[in-house]
């Protein structure tokens, strides 16, 4: 089974970039997947913010779209995500997801990041 | 409209049918998928497709469309249902949608 995990700073500076990889295990990241990530923010729904093929296709939120950019590292089986001029709005529960006919079918256990000075 | 409308909460006897409800333009062009969300923990998928349930899920979960509207049905609730459940469905334009979420409280 395919197994998810975050990883980056839990804490951000108002205008400033949020980082996060997501590695993946269990499963190769070249593999018939779309390599998604998805948001919460305290006691609020989900939001989707983009997503990745291996082959380097994205597609990404327009409401989102002209701050996130999402790249892959086949070499180290894991994506990421870059969020730029982020406001208090942007704190959330971040998590990568894998996408396939199913649906959002494995999930990482999410990483709080908190944008603030 | 690119938006998926579900109701904020709904409640159910242990024991008895509830049935989550999702609106949505996209929902007469593709189907539904649903997820379970517990407190701190990430979301679980329990419903995709036309009517399918990953491995794992009971077999209480259930899913149906028509029109715009798909649901989620839970037939014999159990007091480890209670949870968050979303609707996810796909535009036009391949955006993902979320629905606002449905709080269920089994009593």
């Amino acid at each position: 089974q395919v197994q998810l995990q975050e990883s980056g700073p839990g804490l951000v500076k108002p205008s400033g970039t949020l980082s996060l990889t997501c590695a993946v295990s269990g499963g190769s990241i070249s593999s018939s997947n779309w390599w998604s990530w998805i948001r919460q923010p305290p006691g609020k729904g989900l939001e989707w913010i983009g997503e990745i093929y291996h082959s380097g296709s994205t597609n990404y939120n327009p409401s989102l779209k002209s701050r996130v950019t999402i790249s892959v590292d086949k070499s180290k089986n894991q994506f990421s995500l870059k969020l730029s001029s982020v406001t208090a709005a942007d704190t959330a529960v971040y998590y990568c997801a894998r996408r396939n006919s199913s649906g959002f079918s494995d999930w990482g256990q999410g990483t709080l990041v908190t944008v603030s000075s | 409209s690119s938006e998926l409308t579900q109701d904020p909460a709904v409640s159910v006897a242990l024991g008895q049918t509830v049935r989550i409800t999702c609106q949505g333009d996209s929902l007469r062009s593709y189907y539904a998928s649903w997820y379970q969300q517990k407190p701190g923990q990430a979301p679980v998928l329990v419903i995709y497709g036309k009517n399918n349930r990953p491995s794992g899920i009971p077999d209480r979960f259930s899913g149906s469309s028509s029109g715009n509207t798909a649901s989620l049905t839970i037939t014999g609730a159990q007091a480890e249902d209670e949870a968050d459940y979303y609707c996810n469905s796909r535009d036009s334009s391949g955006n993902h949608l979320f629905g606002g979420g449905t709080k269920l409280t089994v009593l």
